[in-house]
């Protein structure tokens, strides 16, 4: 199994206050990703990095920031929380360039819940 | 843009075949199939790159019509452990992120 880790694991937190979930990886993969999933819609990107301080945004990032200053960890943060956030949350790393590398790794997950 | 995967959930019996279809409105350079149970993180099952180059799983193949960005996942002999959702994503040319479709729920009863 990839090296893939994700903290918190569960989280319940309140409508207004910020949250920061981690990823980090063992792997020395370049790309790394945050996804969440909601019944109905499967997994949606939300952003991504291809390197050190190099993000891009991903289908759904509004109210989300991202940021990278090592290889090894992704940090995902919701500045004010809010209930529509509430969601799991994946995070994946991929070695190069996703149709070059054949496939990402997927992270546990991360349960969060917005009150 | 999510591509689109059909049909939404299937429910067969072990042995039972199945065809799970995803089709894009953009021109695609590559799709992947990945595979999650209830509970778990989804796994890789398969890519699908443009020019015909396949790489994946053993029991499981795919297909890939370029000119219709249309790909379709076949399960045969289905067994009890092919139950999940299954997503497919896509990713179009230059680009370095895939976009996942809603899901299909296979449910294999024995």
């Amino acid at each position: 199994d990839a090296g893939i880790t994700q903290s918190p694991r569960h989280k319940v937190t309140e409508t207004g206050t910020p949250v920061t979930l981690r990823c980090h990886q063992t792997e020395n993969h370049r790309y790394m990703y945050w996804y969440r999933q909601d019944p109905g819609h499967g997994l949606r990107l939300i952003h991504y990095s291809y390197g050190v301080k190099d993000t891009d945004k991903g289908e759904v990032s509004d109210g989300y920031s991202v940021s990278r200053s090592k290889t090894e960890d992704f940090l995902l943060t919701l500045e004010s929380a809010t209930s529509s956030q509430t969601s799991v949350y994946f995070c994946a790393i991929s070695e190069s360039i996703i149709h070059r590398s054949y496939e990402q790794y997927f992270g546990p997950g991360t349960r969060l819940t917005v009150t | 843009q999510q591509p689109v995967q059909s049909p939404q959930a299937v429910i067969l019996r072990e042995g039972e075949d199945a065809v799970i279809n995803c089709s894009s409105s953009k021109a695609l350079y590559s799709v992947h199939w990945y595979r999650q149970k209830h509970g778990e993180a989804p796994v890789f099952l398969m890519i699908l790159l443009k020019g015909g180059e396949q790489k994946g799983h053993e029991k499981i193949s795919a297909s890939f019509n370029e000119k219709k960005q249309q790909s379709s996942l076949y399960l045969t002999a289905s067994q009890l452990s092919y139950s999940g959702t299954y997503f497919c994503g896509t990713a179009q040319p230059r680009d370095d992120k895939i976009i996942f479709g809603k899901g299909t729920r296979l449910h294999i009863l024995p």
